[in-house]
């Protein structure tokens, strides 16, 4: 069935470092993808979505490209912020019918100041 | 609304009882989801409605849950027999036709003691 793998946290980082979460799924057809976000005590919010392949998601300083050859969808940011700590998902939708989503394990991310 | 709703926000049961989990959805939005967040487990989906109907119940994990929805609105998942390994945060995600744009509710964190 489809699934999604994304790098395994905690990630920890400085203010203002370069971040990547890693990210690839396995899907039949051509799935949406998607980054969710989870910050402390607050429900899942979208962060960013692509889609179709090469298509750019882009949103608050971050960004991730839909990978078809690859199939991969890595998130990534230039300068991070204390205020973007949080859990991070990588997130298909599956082709047809529900359009569920199915849902990375999370990378929790701390930035420290 | 101008979100999806979710109540209790928290909800702590004995073993063996039943318990209702409500979920109200943006007005408007066809598509209803209920998810599952569980420690080690990730977010796991449970099941669809499009409108009042469910055509994929594939992700509830045994006969002791059901769901409801009535009215193309108001979702109620149920828990009967509650056991210990049901604690997790339940999710209700609503979107238009399941086109995506997903919006999450804030969830009803369920411990079973």
């Amino acid at each position: 069935g489809d699934s999604v793998t994304q790098m395994e946290g905690p990630v920890t980082l400085s203010e203002e470092a370069f971040l990547t979460i890693n990210c690839t799924y396995t899907a039949t057809g051509y799935p949406s993808l998607f980054w969710y976000v989870q910050y402390p005590g607050e429900g899942l919010q979208l962060l960013l979505k692509a889609t179709k392949a090469d298509d750019k998601g882009s949103n608050k300083g971050f960004e991730a490209t839909y990978r078809k050859e690859t199939t991969s969808f890595h998130l990534e940011k230039g300068s991070v912020q204390v205020s973007d700590s949080a859990v991070y998902f990588c997130v298909l939708s599956t082709q047809g019918g529900s359009e569920k989503l199915v849902f990375g394990k999370g990378t929790k991310l701390t930035v420290n100041p | 609304g101008a979100g999806v709703s979710q109540s209790p926000s928290n909800k702590v049961t004995e073993k063996g009882k039943d318990v209702e989990l409500r979920c109200d959805p943006i007005s408007g939005h066809t598509a209803l989801y209920w998810y599952r967040q569980s420690l080690g487990q990730g977010l796991e989906f449970l099941i669809y409605f499009q409108g009042n109907s469910a055509p994929d119940k594939s992700g509830l994990p045994s006969d002791r849950f059901s769901a409801e929805r009535t009215g193309g609105s108001v979702s109620t998942l149920t828990i009967q027999r509650t056991q210990q390994e049901d604690s997790a945060v339940y999710l209700c995600a609503s979107s238009f036709e399941g086109l995506g744009g997903y919006t999450f509710g804030s969830g009803t964190r369920l411990t079973v003691v």
